[in-house]
């Protein structure tokens, strides 16, 4: 059975600064890779997908996500943070083939502090 | 184009009572996802129909809960008789469906329907 973590439960850091939220999955083979994102009061909105091909993938807001085989990860990341980008991040996994049921993380919750 | 729409947003109700959540999906999107998140853990598949027929209803806890997905549009999830435990944020998601398989993996969540069970 397919699985997603998510080691980081709680995040802080400040504006402007950095980020990456970390994503490992086990699967038997390549998965179809997603990044979810909800805010306070909202629903998920996709960010960001990986298909195939190009290893590293450009999403929404400014997000970026690199996919690496070897180390069965899909991290998320974004050069300079906003404010608003507080909110739960969630990392999902679809199987090639397999059922359309995604398997979500657990999630990151992101507090960006002024 | 609208979104995933869902109906509540919110309910509260007692043990034994029986609460219907119904979602809207998008537009022209065959495939329908119902998931749910309970207590903060991470958010959980129930069942996934095609068009009207359910196509895959491994994640179902028990036969307290019930979806229909009428002529293949909008789709009702009823929990009869809620239990403490079924508190939690219901999800709905949509896709498309095509011949190729990475577009119907691309699913469009609705805002939830957070439902607690006193």
């Amino acid at each position: 059975a397919q699985s997603v973590t998510q080691p980081d439960i709680h995040i802080t850091v400040s504006e402007g600064a950095s980020l990456e939220l970390r994503c490992n999955y086990s699967y038997g083979a390549t998965p179809y890779l997603f990044w979810y994102v909800q805010s306070p009061g909202q629903g998920l909105q996709l960010l960001l997908k990986y298909f195939s091909g190009d290893t590293l993938v450009q999403g929404i807001k400014g997000f970026e996500a690199e996919f690496k085989r070897s180390q069965s990860s899909f991290n998320l990341r974004k050069p300079s943070v906003h404010w608003s980008d507080a909110a739960e991040y969630f990392c999902a996994v679809g199987a090639i083939g397999g059922r359309r049921a995604l398997t979500f993380g657990s999630g990151t919750r992101l507090q960006v502090q002024p | 184009e609208a979104g995933v729409t869902q109906f509540p947003s919110h309910s509260v109700i007692e043990k034994g009572q029986t609460v219907t959540l119904r979602c809207d999906p998008i537009s022209g999107h065959d495939n329908l996802y119902w998931y749910r998140r309970v207590m903060g853990k991470e958010i959980k598949f129930l069942l996934h129909f095609v068009k009207e027929s359910k196509q895959d209803e491994s994640g179902m806890p028990n036969n307290r809960f019930l979806a229909e997905r009428t002529g293949g549009t909008y789709s009702t999830l009823k929990v009869q008789p809620a239990e403490l435990e079924d508190s939690g944020v219901y999800f709905c998601a949509s896709s498309i469906r095509t011949s190729g398989r990475a577009g119907s993996y691309e699913q469009y969540f609705g805002p939830g329907t957070r439902l607690t069970v006193t």
